[in-house]
């Protein structure tokens, strides 16, 4: 069946370190691969996204490419922020049909200390 | 414009009542999606609507679970009898289409004492 898997939780950093997020997915097909946020008493947001191999998602200084090769769509940012805490969320969905529902990896609790 | 909404934010009943939480999706999109979100279980897939019609119902738990969307607009998700297992957030999603990003609405929080 279709998953993902995503690192556990949760995830301390300092301020204007590196953080690499990993997320590993199994999929009949070709889906698209997306990271949320929530941010603390916030709803789900889209943070970055990519449709198909190779192709590099990025927003807020947030990057994750599409390896088809490894099935992995890993989030990075090279200097996080105390604005950054937050959980993060993998998932993916396909592109055709009506089977377009998220199939979500579990989140990454992530906080940043000043 | 207005995002999507949900309502109530919160809440609490009793376990074996039954209980509607309501959603109203970004005016115009056409797909709308119910997850549940539980301590430790993560997020998961409840059902989808295009329009009325729901395509894909695979995620509903139970058939103490049901949904619908009238007008193309609003949705309600029912839980029937309800348990202690059913506290979770109750998320709600829409879009303009099966393709594009989905929006979600800040949740419902349900309590099953």
């Amino acid at each position: 069946g279709n998953s993902v898997t995503q690192m556990e939780g949760p995830v301390t950093l300092s301020e204007e370190a590196f953080l690499t997020i990993n997320c590993t997915y199994t999929a009949t097909g070709y889906p698209s691969l997306f990271w949320y946020v929530q941010y603390p008493g916030e709803g789900l947001q889209l943070l970055l996204k990519a449709t198909k191999a190779d192709d590099k998602g990025s927003n807020k200084g947030f990057e994750a490419t599409y390896r088809k090769e490894t099935t992995s769509f890993h989030l990075e940012k090279g200097s996080v922020q105390v604005s950054d805490s937050a959980v993060y969320f993998c998932a993916l969905s396909f592109n055709a049909g009506n089977n377009r529902k998220l199939i979500w990896g579990l989140g990454t609790s992530l906080a940043v200390n000043p | 414009g207005a995002g999507v909404s949900q309502s109530p934010s919160n809440k609490v009943t009793e376990k074996g009542k039954d209980v509607e939480l309501r959603c109203d999706p970004i005016s115009g999109h056409t797909a709308l999606y119910w997850y549940r979100q539980s301590l430790g279980q993560g997020l998961e897939f409840l059902i989808y609507f295009q329009g009325n019609s729901a395509p894909d119902k695979s995620g509903l738990p139970s058939d103490r679970f049901s949904a619908e969307r009238t007008g193309g607009s609003v949705s309600t998700l029912t839980i029937q009898r309800t348990q202690q297992e059913d506290s979770a957030v109750y998320l709600c999603a829409s879009n303009p289409g099966p393709s594009y990003e989905q929006y979600f609405g800040p949740g419902t929080r349900l309590t099953v004492t």
